[in-house]
Order: structure tokens, then sequence, then C-alpha cells
């Protein structure tokens, strides 16, 4: 049972155009919204979060949205450089403190 | 910051053995550490967490006998792959979640290390 679904598996855009990833999730208990990058052969790096009882968040040229009547969240980058080529994975948590169920990630790739 | 290394990055382990992996928080305390297992394309399985001072919880199909998970302090974590077989070859990621507030949502991950296992 996938409860987190990032249905695109790759992403292909052109520097300097926005990136949007997409991810959909099931359990109506999540409450806290991750997305994490990550390099081959690298740990995932946290990049920004969005609790439920925010819509939007926004760090410098990342900004996440979620909307939690569609259980849908969205992360958008812009302008897209060359160095965000990675695999983005969403995460969503359903209560203070416990265990984060990933999506299957997209491969994000920014064409120079 | 906030800090999480993993020991070794790479190992090459013939079949039979055993191999420890080590997580560490460099400049937190994690109350609680994760590990997670990765096969090519596909997304992060969580294997166990684990609290520091007891025992681990495993995630079902994960046989605990095999992976064998000892968080002895709030900065380190270890993995035992023990029997190695060929099937057990994967990327292994640790993660650390500091405790109080927010921020206890936030998991911090280690850089991998890759068993493969001949």
């Amino acid at each position: 049972d996938q409860q987190v679904k990032q249905n695109s598996p790759s992403l292909s855009v052109q520097e300097g155009r926005i990136s949007i990833l997409n991810c959909d999730y099931t359990n109506s208990m999540f409450d806290y919204f991750l997305w994490y990058k990550k390099y081959p052969a690298e740990g995932p790096t946290f990049l920004i979060s969005i609790s439920s009882i925010k819509d939007k968040n926004e760090d410098g040229r990342f900004t996440v949205f979620l909307n939690k009547s569609a259980k849908h969240l969205s992360l958008h980058i812009v302008p897209s450089q060359p160095g965000d080529s990675a695999v983005y994975f969403c995460a969503a948590s359903a209560s203070f403190g416990s265990r984060l169920t990933f999506g299957e990630g997209t491969q994000l790739t920014v064409n120079p | 910051g906030a800090v999480v290394s993993q020991h070794p990055s790479r190992v090459i382990c013939k079949s039979g053995t055993s191999v420890k992996i080590e997580c560490r928080s460099l400049d937190f305390q994690a109350t609680t550490m994760f590990w997670y297992r990765q096969f090519p394309k596909q997304s992060l399985m969580l294997m166990a967490t684990s609290n520091e001072g007891s025992k681990a919880t495993y995630e079902q199909g994960v046989e605990k006998d095999k992976f064998l998970i000892n968080h002895a302090s709030l900065t380190l974590s270890t993995l035992t792959v023990t029997s190695a077989h060929p099937e057990d070859s994967s990327f292994y990621i640790c993660s650390a979640r500091r405790g109080g507030g927010q921020s206890s949502y936030e998991q911090y991950f280690g850089p991998g290390t890759r068993l493969t296992v001949t």
C-alpha cells in the first residue's frame, strides 16, 4: 500500500524555467510533509517542509504547496539550475515525531 | 547544522560474513535513529527505528536476527548485517532525528553505505 506517491518518475526542464514536482498521499492522518533531494550514492538532503496547518512555505528558490482537500503537495523550484538535477523525494509523517513515509522519487534533470 | 556521518561508505564482503555499519550524529543528540535500505531506482525502505537505550522496532518483513541494531548512545547507532548474502547487497542509509519541537519531524540523513556481498 503506497501511501505516498510520486507519479512522475522523471522530469526534464530548461535552466531558468520552473520545475514542478508533484506528490499525492492517501493517509489523512499525515500532518507534516517534507521534500528531500538525493544525489546518486549519497544520503538524502532535507530541502523544505510544510505543516498541515499551512498551505504554502517558501525558502529561496523552493516553494512547497499543500492542498489538503486533494491530498496533494508540490515543490516548485524557480529558477531551475543545472545543479538542481537530482532525485527528489517527498515524505510524510502521521504524528509528531513519528516515522516518515517516502514516495518513490522523481528524477529532475535541468538542462543548460 | 545537523550532520550525520556513516562509516564505512563502501564495503565489500564475502558471503557468510558479518558487516557493521556505524551511524553518528556529529553536532546534535539524536533521540531516534532510523535505518533505511534503497534498491536501485526505488524509494527508501524503512528497516527499523532505533531509540537510544531501548530495543529497535523493526518493520514488517525485516529479520531482526539478521539486521542487528544497537543504539548505545545519543550520537551512535550501529547496524550489523549478519551472515551476509548477495541479496543483502544494497545501499544502506541511516537518519537521525533531533528531539524537541517541530524539528523532531525532520530527519537528517547520513551519506549512505554501499554494501556488496560477493
